[in-house]
């Protein structure tokens, strides 16, 4: 069975205090691993998508690396405003565009 | 990127009660998903509604439950029936996004968060 664990659970940092969020999964062929951003209230916000090991995109303050086993969201400098719940998902070999998710990391900087 | 409009975006109701939730899309696209997070749970998938033909559920999820309509390409609905406390929930309305490598990435409606007394 597909499966995403993701830790810490919570995690709070100071302002500019650098760490690095993980996700790891069990899935029979990897089709995709997606992070994405929940603000409180919102429906999730897509940030990257990984298709292969060795894979990595960055988008402002985030860096997102895949390995064969797990996923890290390192998060640099970080600022108040990158406050939120961050979800990994992965894409199961069946079902089109199915994701399975994990339960989220969430992330509370301090100023 | 397409909007997804939802609504309600929140309501508290009775036990035994049945309510559906409506999602608007402003573009025209051929799949819409259903997901829904508990509370401390991960995002789940309810099931995918296709334009025409009946939607497709989950294990664990059946059609007399959470009946779904999708009467044309930018709207569907989800109802939520005989409502007991365990349905307080978010209830998401997904679309994909693009083509090809880009097909399987999801967009998200603001959800709909339900309160089952």
């Amino acid at each position: 069975e597909d499966q995403v664990t993701q830790s810490p659970e919570a995690l709070r940092l100071q302002e500019g205090e650098s760490s690095s969020l993980n996700c790891s999964y069990t899935v029979s062929g990897l089709r995709g691993l997606f992070w994405y951003r929940q603000d409180p209230g919102k429906g999730p916000e897509f940030l990257f998508t990984l298709y292969s090991a060795g894979e990595e995109k960055e988008k402002e303050r985030l860096k997102a690396t895949l390995t064969k086993k797990e996923s890290f969201l390192h998060i640099t400098a970080p600022k108040p405003e990158d406050s939120a719940t961050y979800l990994c998902a992965v894409q199961a070999p069946t079902g089109f565009q199915k994701l399975v998710f994990g339960t989220g990391t969430r992330l509370l900087v301090s100023p | 990127s397409a909007v997804i409009s939802q609504k309600p975006s929140r309501d508290i109701c009775q036990r035994g009660t049945s309510l559906t939730i409506q999602c608007q899309v402003d573009s025209q696209v051929t799949m819409m998903f259903w997901y829904r997070q508990q509370p401390g749970q991960s995002l789940t998938l309810i099931a995918t509604a296709n334009q025409g033909s009946e939607a497709t559920y989950e294990s664990g999820f059946v059609i007399d439950k959470f009946p779904i309509s999708r009467p044309n390409l930018t709207f569907s609905t989800l109802t939520v029936s005989n409502m007991s406390p365990e349905d307080s929930s978010i209830y998401l309305c997904s679309i994909g996004l693009g083509g090809g490598a880009g097909a399987n990435v999801l967009t998200f409606g603001a959800g709909s968060r339900l309160t089952v007394l």
